[in-house]
């Protein structure tokens, strides 16, 4: 069974708007998730590292006040879209993993503004 | 900074031979992980199989095998039988070992088709 669960999977809203999107380790504990972003047909890219209690890490052309992250606990970092437009549109993918594990995928976050 | 690198865009293959992706990477490190996913149409992304750099032998997941040659950081994958379920996108991806998980750094990908 899925070990990282990411919702929502599908997300169509209007330009302006704010959307989050949760990504949960089920079943162990994360003090670390990332948020990637991928394009069609390319790889994934890494925009940020979520750091449980702390502030998060952004990768160089990541703004981070447009693409806010919460890390309140050991089972969950959110990542806000804040006031979203259409070049925002894409593909975002969470993962979740410790020293012994492999990191997990959620399943993905299709966002698509209008 | 570790690179990946794919050199191979696409790959097709018939159903039930043998196909072979390539991977190199870069690194200065000695303790690190090196992984293979699939990501089929769903865009789910699987673990394939994935090799500690610390182990000599190859690791094998049943039809899924790779050829790790540290000296040369190389890891490539070889597909056994192919399977239509096989046709997906193949990221090679590399993990430093930490104590708090680390990122992945992935490659390009290489789309692989199998064929009826």
């Amino acid at each position: 069974g899925a070990v990282v669960s990411q919702h929502p999977s599908r997300v169509i809203c209007k330009s302006g708007t704010s959307v989050k999107i949760e990504c949960r380790s089920l079943d162990f504990q994360a003090t670390t998730m990332f948020w990637y972003r991928q394009f069609p047909k390319q790889s994934l890219m890494l925009m940020a590292t979520s750091n449980e209690g702390s502030k998060a890490t952004y990768e160089q052309g990541v703004e981070k006040d447009k693409f806010l992250i919460n890390h309140a606990s050991l089972t969950l970092s959110t990542l806000t879209v804040t006031s979203a437009h259409p070049e925002d549109s894409s593909f975002y993918i969470c993962s979740a993993g410790t020293e012994y594990q492999p990191q997990h995928f959620g399943d993905g976050t299709r966002l698509s503004i209008l | 900074a570790q690179t990946v690198t794919q050199s191979q865009p696409e790959m097709s293959v018939q159903e039930a031979e043998t196909v072979t992706l390539s991977c190199t990477y870069d690194t200065s490190e000695n303790n690190y992980y090196l992984f293979w996913y699939k990501q089929p149409p769903s865009r789910q992304m699987i673990l394939v199989i994935r090799q500690e750099a610390y182990k000599q032998q190859n690791a094998t997941e049943n039809r899924f095998s790779v050829n790790f040659q540290k000296a040369a950081k190389s890891f490539s994958l070889k597909i056994s039988d192919s399977q239509l379920g096989d046709t997906a996108m193949y990221f090679c991806a590399f993990m430093l070992r930490e104590t708090s998980g680390s990122r992945l750094t992935f490659g390009e990908g290489t789309q692989l088709t199998v064929n009826p």
